[in-house]
């Protein structure tokens, strides 16, 4: 079946311009996850939304991200006036009720001139 | 000092040899830990998935976890070149969601 899919794969934006990163979870799947993963390191937790409701967003860098699930199937990871150092790649992953497996989308880079 | 520490490599190997690679970790409410393989410009992929000391063994894979350490392990035998790729440790909490990730070991497979 299809797994988790992101767009754009690749974003290059200027500095001081709002970015939008949309993921389509696997269907059915309730638990939605960002992670930020910068260059030569692991992925970073952001943000998990279950179903709409965004119930941890600690992770997120400062109040220029914001995450959004409305329907509580696709999401979106809005950077607001972009820095350089949100240049890394973003990248979604959605669990099923019991969360034990999360299943990772390719991820969108995201370079910021 | 990051709650998951993981060698960043990158480590290099001839085919057909026993690979080892390890995590330590230092939150003693970590239950569950997982072992990733992500290919260059790919999403991870969850390889191994345990939550109890001792070992688990998928094919070639073979994950270790000693709890009373804070030491996770991952083994692979008779590596092949597809097997090129970086091998990232993901930790949670009992009670948690999120994954904590190391930051991921770059292997290579020579022929």
């Amino acid at each position: 079946g299809a797994g988790v899919s992101q767009s754009p794969r690749y974003k290059v934006a200027k500095r001081g311009q709002d970015v939008a990163l949309r993921c389509d979870p696997i269907s059915g799947h309730v638990s939605l996850f960002w992670y930020q993963q910068a260059l030569g390191q692991g992925p970073e937790f952001l943000t998990y939304f279950q179903n709409e409701a965004q119930l941890d967003k600690s992770g997120l860098p400062s109040d220029r991200f914001f995450a959004e699930r409305p329907e509580g199937s696709v999401s979106t990871l809005k950077i607001q006036r972009t820095q350089q150092e949100d240049s890394a790649v973003y990248l979604c992953a959605s669990s099923d009720q019991t969360a034990d497996t999360q299943y990772f989308g390719p991820g969108t880079r995201l370079t910021v001139l | 000092q990051k709650e998951v520490e993981q060698d960043p490599g990158p480590l290099s190997v001839p085919e057909g040899a026993i690979v080892s690679l390890n995590c330590t970790y230092s939150n003693s409410a970590f239950q569950y830990f997982m072992w990733y393989r992500q290919y260059s410009r790919k999403g991870p992929e969850l390889l191994m998935y345990t939550y109890s000391s001792g070992n688990k063994e998928d094919g070639r894979f073979t994950a270790q976890v000693d709890k009373s350490s804070k030491y996770i392990s991952l083994f692979i035998r008779d590596s092949q070149p597809s097997d090129s790729a970086t091998y990232l440790c993901a930790i949670r909490t009992g009670g948690g969601n999120k994954l904590t990730f190391g930051t991921g070991t770059q292997l290579k497979v020579e022929l």
